[in-house]
């Protein structure tokens, strides 16, 4: 069964942290992985990765995919207050429309 | 400019009663899907339609119904509701094609409470 695990479940940090988030998968037919961070609505995007070893970067974050290892991380630098959400993995496998989730980690950051 | 929007935001209602929740997207895409989100923030498909046709549905109780009037639109009705239906629902919507189009954009969620 297509499966992702996120870990850690959660997470709490200082402000000015730099943390790594972690997200493993066993897919049959793999097409794309995604990285969403969700606040107290709606998933919204982050990254989407379909190449190995590429890194995806969006100001004091990164991303990037392993598809031998089947791992994705995802890096906040400087985290900031405004990055507590929880952050899901997803992954399109080939040939079906729907993504399928990890369980998510809940990261908190303190002043 | 909303772009996938859900309606309503909040449901509480007594269990064995029938409601809807209503999505619209003004993204131009082709495909609308529902997710369900437990207690615990685990997210799950549900359904999909691409263009008004059904492409899957992962086991979903019957008394759920999706229904596209049109493909800017995925309206749920869920019937005789029980408690383990309270969950945030979300609706979402992309392109399919290339890869990069796919990504998925998701609606404010409605949050149901069975009582």
């Amino acid at each position: 069964e297509d499966k992702v695990v996120q870990s850690p479940l959660s997470l709490v940090v200082h402000e000015g942290d730099t943390v790594t988030l972690n997200c493993s998968y066993e897919v049959t037919n793999f097409r794309s992985l995604l990285w969403y961070k969700q606040e107290k609505k709606a998933p919204t995007f982050l990254f989407m990765l379909t190449s190995s070893g590429i890194e995806k970067k969006s100001g004091r974050l990164s991303s990037i995919l392993d598809k031998k290892e089947l791992f994705s991380i995802l890096n906040i630098t400087a985290t900031q207050t405004g990055d507590s959400a929880i952050y899901l993995c997803a992954f399109i496998i080939q040939g079906a429309q729907k993504l399928v989730f990890g369980q998510g980690t809940r990261l908190t950051i303190n002043p | 400019d909303t772009a996938v929007s859900q309606t309503p935001k909040y449901l509480v209602t007594q269990m064995g009663n029938d409601k809807s929740i209503k999505c619209e997207q003004n993204l131009g895409h082709d495909t609308m899907y529902w997710y369900k989100q437990d207690s615990k923030k685990f997210l799950k498909i549900m359904f999909s339609y691409n263009n008004k046709e059904l492409i899957i549905n992962e086991t979903v109780p019957n008394r759920f119904s999706p229904k596209s009037p049109d493909k800017a639109h995925l309206n749920l009705h869920i019937n005789s509701l029980e408690l383990g239906d309270s969950a945030v629902y979300f609706c979402a919507s992309s392109q399919p094609g290339t890869v990069i189009k796919e990504t998925q954009y998701f609606g404010p969620g409605t949050r149901l409470l069975v009582l």
